[in-house]
């Protein structure tokens, strides 16, 4: 299958600063790549769409001048968490839709966050 | 209401056995596509295997296979000859619609099941 990859893995950061994640599609372009969000031993929960070359589209109750979404080219989009506080504390996961044939999600390998 | 439901959080078996792991789903869409994903502790997410609305047959990929039953609603994983490797969390999950879709491409995740293979 395609691959993903996602970094940091890990991002240790105080209060009040910003993390940037990064999300790259490394063999195909992704016109289309989704973040989500995944608390202990429970279900993914999806975040916002990023599209390639306009505004991402985010889903209810979900801050977008807190977690800025920027998908600059067909590889890579990013997740920042502006003014970071304990309550974001989460394994943050990317997705990269690769069109053609069923348009399979591929995930990257998450990363892993701790605000203290 | 839930649109993808999996009833078990849970699931024991031994090894070289075979198990099934249960989905519903809910939808008036006539075209979406069933996705199956296996998530091991380390937390990547690793696509098993798809299912479209309008595939007359299960959908098969080695040892996984999908018990389609559009009728009911269902979309069960079966793995077979399990392997201590198969402990994960598995999810179920929905894709909406065509494509060319405004919403097209999200997913919609059931809670998941922790399968944990026994030697």
């Amino acid at each position: 299958g395609a691959v993903v990859s996602q970094h940091p893995s890990r991002v240790i950061c105080k209060s009040g600063t910003s993390v940037k994640i990064e999300c790259r599609s490394l063999d195909f372009q992704a016109t289309t790549m989704f973040w989500y969000r995944q608390f202990p031993k429970k279900s993914l929960m999806l975040m916002a769409t990023s599209n390639e070359g306009s505004k991402a589209t985010y889903e209810q109750g979900v801050e977008k001048d807190k977690f800025l979404i920027n998908h600059a080219s067909l590889t890579l989009s990013t997740l920042t968490v502006t003014s970071a506080h304990p309550e974001d504390s989460s394994f943050y996961i990317c997705s990269a839709q690769e069109r053609g044939g069923i348009d399979t999600q591929y995930f990257g390998p998450g990363t892993r966050l701790t605000v203290l | 209401a839930q649109k993808i439901t999996q009833t078990q959080p849970g699931m024991f078996v031994q090894e070289k056995e075979a198990v099934t792991l249960d989905c519903t789903y809910d939808t008036s869409d006539q075209s979406y596509g069933l996705f199956w994903y296996k998530q091991p502790s380390s937390g990547e997410m690793i696509f098993l295997i798809y299912q479209g609305s309008y595939d007359e047959q299960n959908a098969t990929e080695g040892r996984y296979s999908l018990n389609f039953q559009k009728a009911r609603k269902s979309a069960n994983l079966v793995i077979s000859a399990s392997q201590l490797g198969d402990s994960a969390m598995y999810f179920c999950a929905m894709r909406e619609g065509g494509a060319g879709g405004t919403s097209y491409g999200k997913l919609t995740f059931g809670q998941g099941t922790i399968l944990t293979v026994h030697p």
